[in-house]
This record gives structure tokens, sequence and C-alpha cells, in this order.
């Protein structure tokens, strides 16, 4: 079976740009969390969406905003991007029902830099 | 708020050796506590985790961890490391509701032959 996929695997956009992030779950997972690892540091939670509605948000400007499809796919929007937007978006996806409880499959993630 | 230390950013130790990552949190609230890895140029992997019962919790590799709640930590162990266990680890601790997850910066375990 596939893994949490991403996409684009790199991405270079300048600032005052928007920028859009893709994560496919693992098949039967309904469950998709976002983070947010600045170089160095460990991942920030962004958000978490369970049957496509919003179950958890970090502590993130609203420049950030994310959504689930039907289908349990996701995407992250970031508006107005800064330069300290710059980091690697890890994508998680778990099963459901428990929150961030539940195990979670960490895709291997886009590489933003904004230049 | 919970918030997580790690106070050692870097491990060097030599294979065979035994090693202990160590993890510290702070929470108002019950919480919930996890060790992942990060290996290089990849997505983090659940090494093991801590929701309720035995204090020793057992994960893949040869990894172990205990829940200290009195000290408020949750340290990661391994009687004998592998050149392969060289990555990144993080502790991460979760609220009992499960609505937000904060993880601490990352020890980065080097393991020399």
């Amino acid at each position: 079976d596939a893994g949490v996929t991403q996409s684009p695997t790199h991405l270079i956009k300048t600032r005052g740009q928007h920028v859009t992030l893709r994560c496919s779950p693992i098949s039967g997972h309904k469950s998709v969390s976002w983070y947010q690892q600045v170089l160095g540091q460990g991942p920030q939670f962004i958000f978490q969406y369970y049957e496509k509605e919003e179950r958890g948000r970090g502590n993130f400007p609203d420049r950030f905003s994310a959504r689930q499809f039907p289908n349990y796919s996701s995407e992250l929007n970031v508006n107005a991007l800064l330069l300290g937007d710059s980091a690697l978006y890890l994508c998680a996806s778990s099963l459901g029902g428990r929150g961030l409880l539940d195990t979670q499959y960490f895709g291997p993630g886009t590489r933003l830099t904004v230049l | 708020a919970q918030s997580v230390t790690q106070l050692d950013s870097q491990v060097p130790v030599f294979e065979e050796a035994p090693v202990e990552l160590r993890c510290n949190y702070s929470s108002s609230v019950s919480v919930y506590l996890f060790w992942y890895v990060q290996y290089p140029n990849q997505g983090l992997q659940l090494l093991l985790k801590y929701l309720s019962g035995s204090t020793l919790v057992k994960g893949i590799n040869g990894f172990e961890a205990e829940f200290n709640k009195s000290q408020t930590s949750f340290h990661l162990r391994k009687p004998s490391v592998h050149i392969s266990d060289t990555a990144e680890y993080f502790c991460a601790v979760s609220p009992s509701h499960g609505q937000n997850f904060v993880f601490g910066p990352g020890t980065r375990l080097s393991v020399l032959p």
C-alpha cells in the first residue's frame, strides 16, 4: 500500500505570493494533519481535518488555511508569503476518530523556499 | 498550554553503547506522550507512545521509554545502538483531548563506528 504522498516535493516562491500544497492520505485514513518544520526545529502543528471538518488548529495566522476533500485528500494554502514561511511542510494521515491520538503516518514533506 | 524540552541537541555515541535521550514536558492537564524518529530526508516515524497503563513503553527498533509523572519526564532509551539509529529524535505531547500536538526541538543522535 502507498504511504502518505505530498506534492510538490520542492517549491520556490517569492514574498507576497500564494502557495498550495497537496497531500494524499493512506487509503482508509479519514484524518489529515499539517505541520510546519523550520530548519533545526521540531514540527509545529498547523491544522487537523477529519471527515472534511477542521478538528484542531495551531497558533498560525489567518494567512494559513486548509481544506479536506471528499476523497480525504487535503490542501494547505498560504497567502502573502513571508521569508519566515520557508520550511518543510509535513502532512500526516490517521484513521481518525480519536483526533491526534491516533497513530499519525507522515509523508516526506514539501520543502518551501520563499525568496 | 503544553511545552516540551529536549535538553540535548546532539548526542554522539559509539556503536553498541547504550543511549538515553531526555525529554521533559510541562502541562496543566493530563497528557499523552510520543517519540518520533526522522531519518535524513524522510518524514517522521512513530517509535512509541504512552497513553495510559504501564509507565514503561516498548517501541520499535529496540527502543523503550519510561513515563515519570512526578518528574514530568519521558526519556527514551536503547541498550545497544546501531549505525542505522543515526537520526533526529523528537519527543511530543498531546493533551488528553487530543486537539493539539506539541513537538520538542529534537535531539540529533549520531552513532559512531
